[in-house]
């Protein structure tokens, strides 16, 4: 079964560029997350996706950021226009609810580096 | 609102030797905690969790966590370190919001293991 698998695995771009980045959950799960760590710091919480619905977006920094998960499959964060700050890494993850305790299982990460 | 604590942002073992990272939380409600490991380059995997069954936790490549409310922890510990532990490891805690998971992370702590 694939994992959680995130386009592209890096990216340069120039201040003020726009950026969009891919998610594809395990298939079959209807939770989708949205993280993001960037330099030095611990890895926060931007939003979370109930099949194609937001169901929390608390965590999203401004408007220059749209996340969107369409049909509730795939999911996209767009960054527009790009700043410096935006630099880090952004991490998709994925869970379905189970006995088990919803365990959230990450992507590989999306590396962005805004110059 | 739930909080991570990870004391030492660092830490160095010898190969061989104990291995063990620190956990704190801050809970409302009785937690679900996880601990994560990343690679170099590499995403975010899951080592082991904890969600209200058995206080000591096994997890993957040897290691453990025990829950202990008392004192708010969930200490990783591996007997024996490797060299292929070195890695940064992620200690979190869960809320469940509509169905999944928000995970809070702490700050991260980086393992080196030395010969």
């Amino acid at each position: 079964e694939a994992g959680v698998t995130q386009f592209p695995s890096h990216s340069v771009i120039e201040k003020g560029q726009t950026v969009t980045l891919r998610c594809d959950p395990i298939s079959g799960h209807d939770n989708l997350y949205w993280y993001r760590r960037v330099m030095g710091k611990e890895i926060k919480f931007l939003l979370h996706f109930v099949k194609e619905s937001k169901q929390d977006e608390s965590g999203m920094p401004n408007n220059r950021f749209l996340a969107e998960r369409t049909g509730g499959t795939y999911s996209t964060l767009k960054v527009q226009p790009a700043e410096l700050e935006d630099s880090g890494v952004y991490f998709c993850a994925s869970s379905q609810f189970d006995a088990d305790g919803n365990t959230i299982y990450f992507g590989e990460g999306s590396w962005l580096t805004v110059v | 609102a739930q909080s991570v604590t990870q004391l030492g942002s660092h830490v160095s073992v010898s190969e061989g030797a104990l291995v063990l990272l620190r956990c704190n939380y801050s809970s409302s409600v009785p937690p679900y905690l996880f601990w994560y490991v990343q690679y170099p380059n590499q995403g975010l995997q899951l080592l082991l969790k904890y969600t209200s069954a058995a206080t000591l936790v096994k997890g993957i490549n040897g290691f453990e966590a025990e829950f202990k409310k008392s004192e708010t922890s969930f200490h990783l510990t591996k007997p024996s370190a490797h060299m292929s532990d070195a890695a940064e490891y992620f200690c979190a805690v869960s809320v469940f919001t509509g169905g999944g998971n928000k995970l809070t992370f702490g700050t991260g702590t980086q393992l080196k293991v030395e010969l």
